[in-house]
């Protein structure tokens, strides 16, 4: 089966305790990104990845970095985390005009 | 940049009838694609449909038609006899095929399907 495989499902920090999100998929997919969702706002793109090795910025990269060394796996890191960074954050693969397979979401909350 | 509008931020409808959800978006673009996403309680992102610029033919699925109008780049969602499993968050998504692959969103229009 396709599938998306983000971890945790939800999470709650303190500010400034490093954390990583995982996301894993099965589908041989080049292109992997991250987006986060906050209410009013929709998702929005926050790193994107071509290929090993290949990263770049989406729209709202601050305070986030992320490593693609191999194929199935995009990590989203938060060196230090704070408040505004609380939200829903996907993980999708695809997008090459097909459909993008979406991850089941983190709910991140930091106190 | 490409953008998309959803100017609908609530809607509800009874059971059983139709509803459309609008959006328009802002391209120089040519060749694109247009998707709806549907986002139930659960949070999980679902495709609805999908429609490419080059087709002029409206795309269908079951219940779900669009109204593709390039010109005036609309591309609005009917959803034909709503049943409550319709309820959920539904995002209009632009993908501009030749630069990053990026889907950008609308804000989403949160329906209501009430018996």
């Amino acid at each position: 089966e396709a599938q998306v495989t983000q971890n945790p499902r939800y999470l709650i920090t303190v500010t400034g305790k490093k954390l990583t999100v995982t996301c894993s998929q099965n589908m041989n997919h080049e292109y992997m990104s991250w987006y986060r969702q906050d209410p009013g706002l929709g998702l929005r793109q926050i790193y994107y990845s071509m290929n090993v090795e290949v990263t770049d910025k989406g729209d709202v990269p601050e305070g986030y970095k992320v490593s693609r060394k191999e194929k199935r796996n995009f990590p989203l890191i938060l060196e230090s985390p704070s408040p505004n960074q609380t939200s829903l954050y996907f993980c999708a693969t695809g997008g090459t005009g097909n459909e993008a397979f979406f991850g089941q979401g983190t709910r991140l909350t930091v106190v | 940049a490409q953008t998309v509008t959803q100017s609908q931020p609530e809607m509800s409808v009874q059971e059983a009838e139709t509803v459309t959800l609008s959006c328009t978006y802002d391209t120089s673009e040519s060749n694109y694609y247009l998707f709806w996403y549907k986002q139930p309680p659960s949070r999980q992102m679902i495709l609805v449909i999908r429609q490419e610029a080059y087709k002029q033919q409206n795309a269908t699925e079951n219940r779900f038609s669009v109204n593709f109008q390039k010109a005036a780049k609309s591309f609005s969602l009917k959803i034909s006899d709503s049943q409550l499993g319709d309820t959920a968050m539904y995002f209009c998504a632009f993908l501009y095929q030749g630069g990053s692959e990026k889907l950008v969103f609308g804000k989403g229009t949160k329906l209501t399907v009430n018996p």
